[in-house]
């Protein structure tokens, strides 16, 4: 299985803050990779595909690089409505796996 | 719209069956894959299978398969998750996700059923 490891796995910070959020694979996974914001109680919501293919509708200050087995979310500018966890999700081969997961909360 | 509409919450005790459901609509529900998703009480997201409704085609993660039947009925487009003895480490969230159209990310997601087991 190829494992995914998140870092931080929380982060505070304040409204207006850049955040970096990275995601390592214990594998090459080229960039089949894509990012979900999850907010308590709620399904996750897809951000980015692809490693930096922003879904539709996502603003764009979030952002998605990297590739291989290092790669990065960040945020521009970080909003109120962004305060939730993060995961990452590698789909170059079965089982998918996801990250453990970050915590933006508020600082 | 695509939605996806899951089943309500369960209370169930060990080594009772138990089979949620996930309904589809506002898409061809035969022609993208359903995937199933646990959430565990403060741990992060495990993938557990995903089927083709048009040809019941199933794949499941290792760690998930013998443990859980995962399968569906286009009459009603319906994916089902199912076990046959429950443990109180089923304990968790489920979500079904409707896979992208030619690869293994979710774009659409369930509201998540809640799954208690407990004595």
């Amino acid at each position: 299985d190829i494992q995914m490891t998140q870092s931080p796995s929380t982060l505070s910070a304040s409204v207006g803050d850049r955040v970096t959020i990275t995601c390592r694979a214990s594998r090459y996974i080229s960039t089949w990779l894509a990012w979900y914001q999850q907010k308590p109680g709620k399904a996750p919501k897809l951000l980015i595909y692809k490693a930096s293919s922003l879904e539709t509708g996502v603003p764009s200050r979030f952002s998605g690089s990297g590739s291989g087995t290092e790669f990065t979310l960040i945020i521009s500018s970080l909003q109120p409505d962004d305060f939730a966890t993060y995961y990452c999700q590698q789909y170059n081969s079965n089982p998918l796996t996801f990250g453990g997961g970050t915590k933006v909360e508020i600082k | 719209e695509v939605q996806l509409v899951q089943s309500g919450a369960e209370v169930k005790e060990p080594g009772e069956s138990l089979k949620i459901s996930c309904e589809g609509s506002g898409y061809d529900f035969t022609s993208y894959w359903i995937g199933w998703v646990r959430h565990m009480p403060g741990k992060g997201l495990e993938w557990m299978g995903t089927i083709y409704p048009g040809d019941s085609d199933t794949r499941y993660s290792p760690s998930f398969e013998g443990q859980v039947i995962i399968s569906a009925d286009k009459s009603t487009n319906t994916a089902y998750l199912q076990w046959r003895s429950l443990k109180a480490s089923d304990t968790a969230l489920y979500y079904c996700a409707r896979r992208a159209d030619s690869f293994e990310f979710f774009h659409y997601w369930g509201q998540g059923t809640l799954v208690t087991v407990s004595s």
